[in-house]
């Protein structure tokens, strides 16, 4: 595609619920990052996969986070039992290596009432 | 791991006049120095970036300058334009690109 995209744009849900987030890459980009934004801050990181595999998941607050990427394209992060802490846009980045630059996508807004 | 403090927080210059911001990082393997900008409401966007292998990098008006030594890279705008009004924020990264460890963001305004 043209670039890195997110579905959905926006979401609500309520306390306690699932959610995933998707997120497509820019075609061939190998590294795929996913970070947290909150109001005023930087973006945090999450979990960066190469490949199909998490490289790197440190980022990733408690076991109520998960991510997959299973076929080395689309990502998909899945978030359990919400909080109202959750509550942040959730950004999705590539890049054709890693090291190489990142190009970010328009994230999710991810609302927890 | 890697810590990036970013200064200043907030930065209002007149148009056509010069912005600096300046950001420091711990790690002395981080390599490669991306400056972001984002405009409310919209995704980061990549505007200049720098390796570890170079001092300095001007794109038109947008410059980075880096000293290893010393641990720190300044982004230089000049003859600033309204349209430069966003957030811009630092990230350094190391050489297996695990992630980006970003800086929290300047606010930089541009008063006609």
């Amino acid at each position: 595609g043209a670039g890195v995209s997110q579905t959905p744009s926006n979401k609500v849900t309520e306390k306690g619920k699932y959610v995933e987030l998707r997120c497509d890459p820019i075609s061939g980009h190998t590294a795929l990052y996913w970070y947290r934004q909150s109001l005023g801050q930087g973006p945090e990181f999450l979990i960066y996969f190469q490949g199909t595999g998490a490289a790197d998941d440190s980022g990733l607050p408690n076991d109520r986070f998960f991510a997959v990427r299973p076929e080395g394209s689309v990502s998909t992060l899945k978030i359990q039992r919400t909080e109202r802490g959750d509550s942040a846009v959730y950004l999705c980045a590539s890049s054709s290596y890693p090291g190489q630059e990142a190009f970010f996508g328009q994230g999710t807004r991810l609302t927890v009432v | 791991g890697e810590n990036v403090e970013q200064h200043p927080s907030t930065l209002s210059v007149q148009e056509g006049d010069s912005a600096v911001i300046k950001c420091t990082y711990s790690d002395s393997a981080s390599n490669y120095f991306p400056w972001y900008k984002q405009e409310l409401g919209k995704r980061p966007q990549l505007i200049i970036d720098i390796r570890s292998n170079v001092g300095e990098k001007k794109d038109q008006r947008i410059a980075v300058t880096l000293n290893k030594t010393a641990k720190h890279f300044s982004l230089h705008i000049t003859e600033t334009q309204p349209e430069d009004s966003a957030v811009y924020f630092c990230a350094a990264s190391g050489d297996t690109g695990n992630q980006f460890y970003f800086g929290t963001g300047t606010s930089l305004t541009v008063i006609p």
